[in-house]
């Protein structure tokens, strides 16, 4: 049974490109929530989708910053005309059951922006 | 304003000895508690966690105990063994915020020494 995916493993932009980051949960999972790991900090939540919905964006920047979970295929974090400052691991984590209920999430192995 | 502390970046233990972790908190509204262990190059894997109607919570060598009243919890490890050696994260979430909006600690490098 594989684990969290996310894709790709490492990511180079320069300033003003686009930035797609992939995630595909553990199988029966519904549920995906993604993190950013600046250096020396501890990891921040940003997002939490289930198919088709996004429930909280609360930690997602104002701009540039977007994400879904479409009915068929992997979560994306997107991010538009990316800045230094975006440069961080990402990472997503999946769970079986909603947000209601108390849950371990399984994290992926982070996907390792790096803006030039 | 980092709702969840761990104030010591770093830990050094021989092995075979009792380690350590400790996670501070400030939002009393937190009731979910859980430790998540990391490996360079990895994602956090879950370790073990603590729902705050208890005060401790024990699997195999890890046990996690928690003080509501001075809103502290710690990770023991025993006894401590070379492959312990990574970067040890607590989180905390609360119905109030979200269950699903785990808020965590800026971690504490644990190096177990042969």
């Amino acid at each position: 049974n594989a684990g969290v995916m996310q894709n790709p493993r490492h990511l180079v932009r320069r300033r003003g490109q686009e930035a797609r980051l992939r995630c595909s949960p553990m199988k029966g999972h519904s549920h995906v929530y993604w993190y950013r790991q600046l250096p020396e900090e501890g990891l921040k939540f940003m997002v939490y989708l289930q198919k088709e919905n996004i429930i909280d964006e609360s930690g997602m920047p104002k701009e540039r910053f977007s994400a879904e979970f479409p009915k068929e295929g992997p979560s994306i974090l997107r991010i538009q005309q990316v800045v230094r400052g975006d440069s961080a691991a990402y990472f997503c984590a999946s769970s079986p059951y909603s947000g209601t209920s108390y849950n371990e999430q399984f994290f992926g192995p982070g996907t390792r922006l790096t803006v030039l | 304003d980092q709702q969840v502390k761990q104030n010591s970046p770093s830990l050094s233990v021989q092995e075979g000895r009792i380690s350590i972790l400790n996670c501070d908190y400030t939002n009393s509204m937190f009731d979910y508690f859980l430790w998540y262990k990391k490996y360079p190059a990895e994602g956090p894997t879950f370790l073990i966690s603590i729902s705050s109607i208890k005060d401790k919570n024990e699997d195999g060598r890890f046990t996690v105990f928690l003080n509501k009243s001075a809103k502290h919890l710690s990770l023991h490890i025993v006894p401590s063994q070379p492959g312990d050696s990574a970067v040890y994260f607590c989180a905390a979430s609360g119905l109030a915020s979200g269950t699903y909006k785990y808020i965590f600690g800026t971690g504490t490098r644990l190096k177990v020494l042969a």
